[in-house]
């Protein structure tokens, strides 16, 4: 099993441009997430999804969208760029959201990106 | 207030010692608990979860107290290699299914 798998690892962007951060899981996994890590802030969710078809807001969901079309993917769209999106991005997966189940957390290694 | 609190560290041992840290949450119904690893620019990976009794895994003893609301983490016999940061993470049904990190308590291992 490829786990959690992100691409790209990095990524420049101007102020303004759109991109997609794709994010896959190969354990058919129903829970799938992005959160965002900044220094001195933690972890902060940003959209997740307990299934296909089936996606949330998270703490900081503003400037991205998500959509999950499959039980593998979940890719995280920036509509707009803009500077203070400049983080790491990292993908989670999980067999279920639920709390008192099978909810450990599997990451993917990752997206670095910059916002000038 | 945030949901869940940790003290940042860092926390500088030498090989051999037994460190502990805490980690406290601020909703009483939260049902599952979780230590990560995180080390310098890689992805967090879990270390362990934490079960009501209390569970141990080799040098790594996780606690959890629901009347005070923290978890801990005891590491006896440190190992350079345990050099990291340590995330506490949190998530119950009443939060949407959502799962709420700690900052991070850094630990720095010394010869």
């Amino acid at each position: 099993n490829a786990g959690v798998t992100q691409t790209p690892k990095f990524q420049v962007l101007k102020t303004g441009q759109s991109m997609t951060l794709q994010c896959a899981q190969d354990m058919n996994h129903e829970y799938m997430s992005w959160y965002r890590q900044d220094p001195g802030m933690g972890l902060r969710l940003i959209h997740y999804s307990v299934g296909a078809g089936i996606t949330d807001q998270g703490e900081v969901p503003n400037g991205y969208n998500v959509s999950r079309s499959t039980t593998e993917d979940f890719p995280l769209r920036l509509l707009s760029a803009a500077p203070s999106q400049t983080s790491v991005y990292f993908c989670a997966s999980s067999y279920s959201g639920l709390a008192g189940s099978r909810n450990e957390q599997f990451f993917g290694p990752g997206t670095r990106l910059t916002v000038l | 207030r945030k949901e869940v609190e940790q003290d940042p560290g860092p926390f500088n041992v030498p090989e051999g010692a037994t460190v502990a840290f805490n980690c406290t949450y601020s909703n009483s119904a939260s049902q599952s608990f979780f230590w990560y690893r995180q080390d310098c620019r890689k992805e967090p990976k879990l270390l362990m979860s934490v079960y009501s009794s209390g569970n141990e895994d080799g040098r790594f003893t996780a606690q959890l107290n629901r009347a005070s609301q923290y978890i801990s983490l005891l590491i006896r016999d440190s190992k350079l290699s345990d050099s990291a940061t340590y995330l506490c993470v949190v998530n119950g049904r009443d939060t949407g299914n959502q799962f709420y990190f700690g900052t991070g308590t850094s630990l720095t291992v010394i010869p």
